[in-house]
Order: C-alpha cells, then structure tokens, then sequence
C-alpha cells in the first residue's frame, strides 16, 4: 500500500523553466511534508518542508505547496538550473512518529541547458 | 549545519558473512537514527529506529535478528547485517535529527552487495 505517490517518474525541463514535481499521499494522519533531492550512491539531502498547517512554504528557489483537501503537494522550482536534475523525493511525517519517514517513489528531474 | 557520517560507502562480502555500516551524527547527538534501505529503482523504505540506550524498533517486515542495531552513544548506532545473502544486496541509508521538527538529515549511503 503506497501511501505516498510519486506518479511520474520522470520530468524533462529547460534551463530558466519552473519545474513543478507533484506528490499525492492517502493517509489523513500526515501532517508533515518534506522534498528531499538525491543523487545516485548518496543519501537525500533535505530541500525543503511544509506543515500542515501551512499551504505554502518558499525558500528561495523552491516553493512546496500542499493541498490537504486534495492530498496533494507540489515542489516548484524556479528558475529550474542543470543542476538541479536529480531524483526529488517527496516524504510524509505524522507527529507522534518524528522521523519516521514514509517516501514517495521519487521522480527524476532534468534540467536541459 | 547537521552532519551525518555513514561508513562504509560501499562493500562487498560473501554470502554467510556479516557485515557492519556504522552512522555517526558529527556535530550533534542524536537519541534517535533511523535505518533505510532502497533497492534499485525504488523508494527509501524506513527499517527500523535506532533508540540510544534501548532496543530498535523495527517496521513490518524487518527481520530483527537478521538486521541487528546497537544505538551504543548519542552519536553512533551500527546496523549489522548477519548473515547476508545476495538478496541483502541494496543501498542502506541511516539518518537523524537534532530535535523534534527538525529536518531529518542523510548519511551518503552505504552500497552493501552480497556475492
């Protein structure tokens, strides 16, 4: 039972384009959200995070946003650079279990030059 | 910022042998860390949590005494891989946080195959 879902695997996108990774989860309890960004033959880096409480969080370059109604949330990336093609992970916390990390499939993004 | 340190990075052992990855927090103490692993092509899948000074608690699925974790100190827990069969062969990821709502930080991994 795959509570997180990543449903495309893959995302091609220009240089100086938003990029916008979208993530669906099922389990209401969630109430902690964060995009990890991962290279092969390494652990994730942190990118960003959002609470449930919240519809929108911005740092920088990155915005996430999360639609609780719809069980949704979107990591936006603009201006999308080559150097952000990786695999971005999107994961699901709920409180009483901190760090427990539920992970989506993960989607791979390529920024062409 | 928050560093954790996995060693090895990667290793190769026969099949019946064990194998030991150690996860260190650097520069904070963490009274938890987690255990991952991905087989290729998939997602992280959490295995167990590592609590300093006390028994792991392991996900469904997860056999305890295969994959054996010492939470020794607050900055090391070692997960140990008895008797590993090719099967075993994946990616291990340990990971820990500061406090509580803080951002969940990675080691780099450690590629464990199984020959």
């Amino acid at each position: 039972d795959q509570q997180v879902k990543q449903n495309s695997p893959s995302l091609s996108v220009q240089e100086g384009r938003i990029s916008i990774l979208n993530c669906d989860y099922t389990n209401s309890m969630f109430d902690y959200f964060l995009w990890y960004k991962k290279y092969p033959a390494e652990g994730p880096t942190f990118l960003i995070s959002i609470s449930s409480i919240k519809d929108k969080n911005e740092d920088g370059r990155f915005t996430v946003f999360l639609n609780k109604s719809a069980k949704h949330l979107s990591l936006h990336i603009v201006p999308s650079q080559p150097g952000d093609s990786a695999v971005y992970f999107c994961a699901a916390m709920w409180g009483t279990s901190y760090g427990k990390l539920t992970f989506g499939q993960g989607t791979i993004l390529t920024v062409h030059p | 910022g928050a560093v954790v340190s996995q060693h090895p990075s990667w290793v190769i052992c026969k099949s019946g042998t064990s194998v030991k990855i150690e996860c260190r927090s650097l520069d904070f103490q963490a009274t938890t860390m987690f255990w991952y692993r991905q087989f290729p092509k998939q997602s992280l899948m959490l295995m167990a949590t590592s609590n300093e000074g006390s028994k792991a608690t392991y996900e469904q699925g997860v056999e305890k005494d295969k994959f054996l974790i010492n939470h020794a100190s607050l900055t090391l827990s070692t997960l140990t891989v008895t008797s590993a069969h090719p099967e075993d062969s994946s990616f291990y990821i340990c990971s820990a946080h500061t406090r509580n709502n803080s951002p969940l930080h990675f080691g780099n991994g450690t590629r464990l195959t199984v020959t």
